[in-house]
């Protein structure tokens, strides 16, 4: 079983929709959680970075954390098309390495 | 946040041959990581760089293949030696993360094509 999940898509949705992005876990011990965004030919970018459960939102983008269902969500209000780009999630505990989702292809069509 | 500059940011190189990757950051930093990103899978860990001091690799990846340095606490190098078809990938280094309790940040990568 892999340590984190995610639906790879494509995701595909209209300019100003809510999206919504999802992994799920194994391991119970994470407690840092991240989304990352990455465009084409760039590095991943941090979007989010929470500490064990609970929500955080900054701006458009709300994190969410259910440690309880191993469960972790990226919700993007009015999208644009700028956010069309691949978000990764990415989550770890104190002294070990990250473990990183394979990341979701989204698309916001103007 | 810390500034990552990597290069080169993209190679095509003859099967055989080896590939070093520069990767320098604006501050100094204790650990510095090194990752794999193969098309449709997850970015993968391929070891951790501390400086003066041996790099510690995670299962799967070898010294003699991926051979790196850490002459100081700004710079570090990955090298792909002997490469095959099968290295073709995206190579990202990494400050940050969870050893050092900050988010993780990460270069621009080294887009590496075999041929």
């Amino acid at each position: 079983q892999k340590e984190v999940e995610q639906d790879p898509g494509p995701l595909s949705v209209p300019e100003g929709a809510i999206v919504s992005l999802n992994c799920t876990y194994s391991n119970s011990a994470f407690q840092y959680f991240m989304w990352y965004r990455q465009y084409s030919r760039k590095g991943p970018e941090l979007l989010m970075y929470t500490y064990s459960s609970g929500n955080k939102e900054d701006g458009r983008f709300t994190a969410q954390v259910d440690k309880s269902s191993k469960y972790i969500s990226l919700f993007i209000r009015d999208s644009q098309p700028s956010d069309s780009a691949t978000y990764l999630c990415a989550m770890g505990n104190t002294g070990n390495q990250f473990y990183f989702g394979t990341g979701t292809s989204l698309t916001v069509i103007p | 946040s810390a500034v990552i500059s990597q290069k080169p940011s993209r190679d095509i190189c003859q099967r055989g041959t080896s590939l070093t990757i520069q990767c320098q950051v604006d501050s100094q930093v204790t650990m510095m990581f090194w990752y794999r990103q193969q098309p449709g899978q997850s970015l993968t860990l391929i070891a951790t760089a501390n400086q003066g001091s041996e790099a510690t690799y995670e299962s799967g990846f070898v010294i003699d293949k991926f051979p790196i340095s850490r002459p100081n606490l700004t710079f570090s190098t990955l090298t792909v030696s002997n490469m095959s078809p099968e290295d073709s990938s995206i190579y990202l280094c990494s400050v940050g993360g969870v050893l050092e309790g900050t988010e993780a940040f990460f270069g621009q990568g080294t887009r590496l094509t075999v041929v």
